[in-house]
């Protein structure tokens, strides 16, 4: 059974930058059928996706947040990660990681269980 | 960017109850639509894929409906675990994804 699970600190000052890892075990992040993503919730609001990676690196991100985010995988630990720059309170959200199926109907069909990141001085 | 709109923004109804939400995209997705639950403190969990196809594992009281740009999501007779926030996600421009606003649905 896939599991992706999310970790990094859990309280992140303004300004600085919020960086993320998420650990996939049960599957290899390698697989050409899957982009791995990154999602976020703030609290008592919806769904908005940050970006997404594919095992070879590339990376697709929200327009909104492209000047701020990066994105990386590696492969070697089936790991991917977030960085995300020049944080605000606006950036206080539950962060979740996910598989999308790039092939086939494209779904999310794995998340991690979501980790709250606050940002506060 | 692809628009996704949901109505009602929150639903009360009671068990038994035949519930449809609707979800409409800024432009034609086909049937790249995708419904979720979620649950307080959860992660959403996939119950329709491709508009119309029954996630392994959910209740088939859960059906979808669309194409196009109107999309539909009913549960047939609603159960007491029914009541949480669905969401619908467009994967028309996968990896580029973008979500409803969610639909709150309550216990009358």
């Amino acid at each position: 059974q896939l599991q992706l699970q999310e970790s990094g600190p859990g309280l992140v000052k303004p300004s600085e930058t919020l960086s993320l890892t998420c650990t996939v075990s049960g599957g290899s992040i390698s697989s050409s059928s899957y982009y791995w993503g990154w999602i976020r919730q703030p609290p008592g609001k919806g769904l908005e996706w940050i970006g997404s990676i594919y095992y070879s690196g590339s990376t697709y991100y929200n327009p909104s947040l492209k000047s701020r985010v990066t994105i990386s995988v590696d492969t070697s630990k089936n790991q991917f990660s977030l960085k995300l720059s020049s944080v605000t309170a606006a950036d206080t959200a539950v962060y979740y990681c996910a598989r999308h199926a790039a092939a086939g109907p494209a779904r999310t069909d794995y998340w991690g269980q979501g980790t709250l990141v606050t940002v506060s001085s | 960017d692809i628009q996704m709109t949901q109505s009602p923004s929150s639903l009360s109804a009671s068990v038994g109850d035949r519930v449809t939400i609707t979800c409409r995209a800024s432009q034609s997705i086909s049937s790249y639509l995708n419904w979720y639950q979620q649950k307080p403190g959860k992660a959403p969990k996939l119950l329709i894929y491709a508009a119309s196809s029954l996630q392994s594992g959910v209740p088939s009281r859960f059906s979808g409906s669309g194409s196009g740009t109107d999309f539909t999501l009913t549960i047939s007779s609603l159960q007491p675990e029914d009541f949480a926030t669905y969401y619908c996600q467009q994967s028309y421009s996968t990896p580029g994804i973008t979500f409803g606003q969610g639909t709150r649905l309550e216990i009358k």
